[in-house]
């Protein structure tokens, strides 16, 4: 059984501009959650999408957005570029119902670079 | 605020030892709860997990949960250096009456195992 796929891996982008990830859960999970994570700051949730709907959101910037497909695939979106926004983004995929549904099987990141 | 809460550590251990890594937590709805585990430059992976109060055993690495006092903790039995990671707490929250619920993360312990 595949796991969670995140591409690109790595990405080098410049200020002002904007950037895509992808991320395709293990097949037969409904739920995906993006997460950030810098140096020394753990893992910032970003939001999580089920069946296409955004169902829980974190405390970000709405230069943030992300949206979930039929197949459930997500993309995470990024606009308008700050150096801070170097990290590693990580995605997570799990059933999304209750309990053990929960538990979350991670891809294995997209680490961003803003020049 | 629905929190997860973990010692950021470093918590340092020579080899042989037993680790001990201790997490909070704060909505009494919570009913699973998973141990991750972060190598650096990583992403992270499911090591355990634990819905029943009391101890489960799993080789060197055995989770405690105690859901009166809300809290949980894995210890790590004859710690190898191979062991040192971050080690994040996940707990899954209910959202509302939706009958869902999200996992949400401890920021993690740091471990490290001297040789």
């Amino acid at each position: 059984k595949a796991g969670v796929t995140q591409t690109p891996r790595y990405l080098i982008k410049t200020r002002g501009q904007q950037v895509t990830l992808s991320c395709s859960p293990i097949s037969g999970h409904r739920s995906v959650s993006w997460y950030q994570q810098t140096p020394g700051q753990g893992l910032q949730f970003l939001f999580e999408y089920f069946s296409e709907t955004q169902r829980n959101k974190g405390n970000f910037p709405g230069r943030f957005s992300g949206r979930q497909f039929s197949n459930s695939r997500s993309e995470m979106n990024v606009s308008t570029l700050e150096l801070g926004d170097s990290a590693l983004y990580l995605c997570a995929s799990s059933l999304g119902g209750q309990g053990r549904d929960t538990e979350a099987f991670f891809g294995q990141g997209t680490r961003l670079t803003v020049v | 605020q629905k929190e997860v809460e973990q010692n950021s550590g470093p918590l340092s251990v020579p080899e042989g030892a037993i680790a001990s890594l201790n997490c909070t937590y704060s909505d009494r709805g919570s009913q699973s709860f998973f141990w991750y585990r972060q190598y650096s430059g990583k992403s992270p992976e499911l090591i355990m997990f634990i819905y029943s109060n009391g101890d489960k055993e799993d080789g060197r690495f055995t989770a405690q949960l105690n859901k009166a006092s809300q809290y949980v903790s894995l210890l790590i039995r004859d710690s190898q250096p191979s062991d040192s990671a971050t080690y994040l707490c996940a707990v899954n929250v209910p959202i509302g009456n939706s009958g869902y619920s999200t996992l949400t993360f401890g920021k993690g312990t740091m471990l490290l195992v001297s040789p």
